[in-house]
């Protein structure tokens, strides 16, 4: 079965300086999704990035970018030029993209990394 | 577009009451979930619907009823309230199941049942 790892419960960064948070996940499958979502104090998820597995270059959405590390099955989150609107719970969750999985097909979700941002 | 809307944010309910969280989405969105966030726990899949007439079960269903009439609302039914069912409840959306990836959630609806 799928399980994605995140390492770190708590984060802190100063404003305008860059954090990179840690996501490991573990699959036997090649074709699969992953994706970081945020969910700041009102509580509503809202997906910052995702990377398909089958790509190799690294997918990017403004300040934010990761580093997807398919061997390692690692797949962190850089944020660069942190802003306060940034503090939130950051999940980073999987899904598979094979078409066999019927029902099989739903997100795994990490924990969640709690960041905070310092004035 | 209003996007996923949830009803109520916050609800209390005793142990043994019945009660219905409310989903609608404006987005015509084959695709319907709820989840459950416990702390520690991350997000659980309770039901899940592929389009309207048809729901399935996810990780949790045990306790939740789900029905979908409409392609724009999906209905959460807690049949008699427990305590175990303390938790954020979430509802998402997105276009059809094998774009699952781009859900859009609702706010959210806090429920604490004593």
């Amino acid at each position: 079965a799928q399980t994605v790892t995140q390492s770190q419960p708590e984060m802190s960064v100063q404003e305008a300086e860059t954090v990179t948070l840690s996501c490991t996940y573990d699959t036997s499958e090649s074709d699969y999704y992953l994706f970081w979502y945020k969910q700041p104090p009102s509580r509503q998820m809202i997906l910052v990035i995702r990377q398909e597995a089958y790509k190799q270059q690294n997918a990017t959405e403004n300040r934010f970018s990761v580093n997807f590390q398919k061997a390692a099955k690692s797949f962190s989150l850089k944020i660069s030029d942190s802003q306060l609107g940034d503090a939130a719970m950051y999940f980073c969750a999987y899904r598979t993209d094979s078409f066999n999985a019927g029902n099989n097909r739903k997100l795994i979700w990490g924990l969640g990394t709690s960041l905070a941002v310092n004035p | 577009n209003a996007g996923v809307t949830q009803t109520p944010k916050f609800q209390v309910l005793k142990t043994g009451q019945s009660m219905t969280l409310q989903c609608a989405q404006d987005m015509n969105h084959e695709y319907m979930s709820w989840y459950r966030q416990d702390p520690g726990m991350g997000l659980r899949l309770i039901h899940y619907s592929v389009g309207a007439g048809i729901t399935d079960q996810g990780e949790v269903p045990n306790g939740y009823n789900v029905s979908r009439s409409t392609t724009e609302d999906f209905p959460l039914r807690l049949l008699s309230a427990a305590p175990s069912q303390t938790s954020v409840y979430f509802c998402a959306s997105s276009p059809t199941f094998y774009r699952e990836h781009e859900q859009y959630f609702g706010p959210g609806t806090r429920l604490t049942v004593t």
